[in-house]
C-alpha cells in the first residue's frame, strides 16, 4: 500500500544551525504534501505545505522542496531556535480521496 | 479558529472493558478522522468519516469501531480493550475537498 518514509528519526542541532528532514513517498498520484509540528504534550499543527505543481515553498525560516520525479520532499529549517524543538511529521495526500499517509516523525532537538 | 476537542486527556481502563473516545469539532467540517500515535510509527489511521453516518476503514481498524450520528461528533469505540491498544489517540477534522487536518489534543489511553 501507500507508504511515506521519513529520515532521520532523531536530529540534534546547535541553535543557529540548519536542520533538514527528508521524506519519500510511494504513490505517484500523491499531490499534496503537508508538514506538521507537534510540540511536547500538544497537538500536531500544520506549519507548511506544498502541492505537486510547485517545486519549492518558503515561509520565513522554513522551506519545503519537492522532487516529483524522485518522489522526495524535504523540510528545511534555517537559523534554528530552541522553540523549534518538536516532533515533525511529513505526509502525503492524494489517493483514494481523504486519506493522508504520515511519516513516522522526526524528533528535533535544538541545543541552546 | 478551528476547535477540535476530545473528551478526555488521560484514560485508564481494564482489559475487556468497552471504551468510548469522543471527538467534537465546531467548524462544520465534513471529514473526521481517528488516528493512533505510537513512537516510531507516526500517525496511523484507524477510521475516517466524510459525512454523517458514513465511515471508512483506515489502515488499522481491527478492534475498533466508530459512530458518527451528528456532523460535529465522531466517536471511537474499543469494544473490548486490550493492552496492545494502549496508545495516544488523536482525532482530526477537515473541510470537504480541503486537505489540511486540524487535530484535537489527544487522549492517552492506558489499558491494564
Amino acid at each position: 500500500g501507500e507508504n511515506v518514509e521519513q529520515h532521520p528519526s532523531t536530529l540534534s542541532v546547535q541553535e543557529g544551525d540548519s536542520a533538514v528532514i527528508k521524506c519519500t513517498y510511494s504513490d505517484s498520484a500523491s499531490n499534496y504534501f503537508p508538514w506538521y509540528k507537534q510540540e511536547l504534550g500538544k497537538r500536531p499543527q500544520l506549519i507548511i505545505d506544498i502541492r505537486s505543481n510547485v517545486g519549492e515553498k518558503k515561509d520565513q525560516r522554513i522551506a519545503v522542496t519537492l522532487n516529483k520525479t524522485a518522489k522526495h520532499f524535504s523540510l528545511h529549517i534555517t537559523e534554528t531556535q530552541p522553540e523549534d524543538s518538536a516532533v515533525y511529521f511529513c505526509a502525503a495526500y492524494g489517493t483514494g480521496g481523504f486519506k493522508t499517509i504520515f511519516g513516522a516523525g522526526t524528533r528535533l532537538f535544538v541545543k541552546a | 479558529d478551528v476547535k477540535v476537542t476530545q473528551s478526555s486527556r488521560y484514560l485508564v481502563k481494564r482489559t475487556g472493558e468497552k471504551v468510548f473516545l469522543e471527538c467534537v469539532q465546531d467548524m462544520d467540517h465534513e471529514n473526521m478522522f481517528w488516528y493512533r500515535q505510537d513512537p516510531g510509527l507516526g500517525l496511523r489511521l484507524i477510521y475516517f468519516s466524510y459525512d454523517v453516518k458514513m465511515k471508512e476503514k483506515g489502515d488499522i481498524p481491527e478492534g475498533y469501531s466508530v459512530s458518527r450520528e451528528k456532523k460535529e461528533r465522531f466517536s471511537l469505540i474499543l469494544e473490548s480493550a486490550s493492552t496492545n491498544q494502549t496508545s495516544m489517540y488523536l482525532c482530526a477534522s477537515s473541510l470537504l475537498g480541503k486537505e489540511t487536518q486540524y487535530f484535537g489534543p489527544g487522549t492517552r489511553l492506558l489499558v491494564l
